[in-house]
């Protein structure tokens, strides 16, 4: 079954620094989204990407927040100025074969601010 | 997307069969139920998913009612690696691969 590879798996940074998530979706598809769960709570939607655009995004993905492929494979989910309340686990995913199958996520990279 | 209801927590004995509810009396008939799970805090992981006939794969069986206002996902004989939270989502088809919005779930515990 295809995968969807997230670096790193935990992240620790200072308040305030700047940090990339990266992740591997699965090939060939155009379609991309980031999701967050912040300990104890629901999985939170944050953005969808579209064939290097912004399809979609929640309240969450403020001005802090950016989206970007750097590459024909990886996405990245980059914190520009990280608080405390970001710290969370933060999930990529890849849609199915089509729009009506289900979602393949990602293990998760784990972001702890301090 | 229409709102889903699910019981908080559920328990089943390993080898029985799972049955876990959700309610969503507002779906439309272009409304798709799907189940997703998530074992301890990895990723989300899609179970199985349909519109208004039952369905099978080989992790488990999909419920609908005629009225298509609920539905259960049935686990045929529950592990004790099944223990996690479900979660029964309704989402549109033809959305263009629109995002997922998840509620609380329900948190299975298989016990032995």
């Amino acid at each position: 079954e295809p995968e969807v590879t997230q670096t790193p798996s935990h992240q620790v940074t200072q308040m305030g620094q700047e940090v990339i998530l990266r992740c591997v979706p699965i090939s060939n598809h155009l379609y991309f989204y980031w999701y967050r769960q912040i300990l104890g709570q629901k999985v939170e939607f944050l953005v969808s990407f579209y064939n290097n655009e912004i399809s979609e995004k929640s309240e969450i993905f403020d001005d802090q927040f950016s989206v970007e492929r750097p590459d024909g494979s990886n996405f990245t989910l980059k914190i520009r100025s990280t608080k405390l309340e970001d710290s969370a686990m933060y999930f990529c995913a890849s849609p199915g074969r089509t729009s009506n199958y289900g979602y393949t996520f990602g293990s998760g990279t784990r972001l702890t601010v301090v | 997307d229409a709102k889903t209801t699910q019981p908080p927590s559920m328990d089943c004995a390993e080898g029985r069969a799972a049955n876990l509810p959700c309610n969503h009396s507002t779906i439309s008939g272009n409304e798709y139920v799907y189940w997703y799970r998530q074992i301890h805090s990895q990723g989300p992981q899609y179970i199985i998913h349909g519109l208004k006939n039952n369905e099978t794969n080989e992790m488990a069986s999909l419920i609908i009612t005629e009225d298509r206002k609920s539905s259960t996902l049935i686990l045929p004989h529950a592990t004790l690696r099944d223990t996690a939270v479900y979660y029964c989502i309704v989402r549109a088809s033809g959305t263009s691969y629109g995002k997922l919005t998840f509620g609380q779930g329900t948190i299975l515990t298989v016990h032995p």
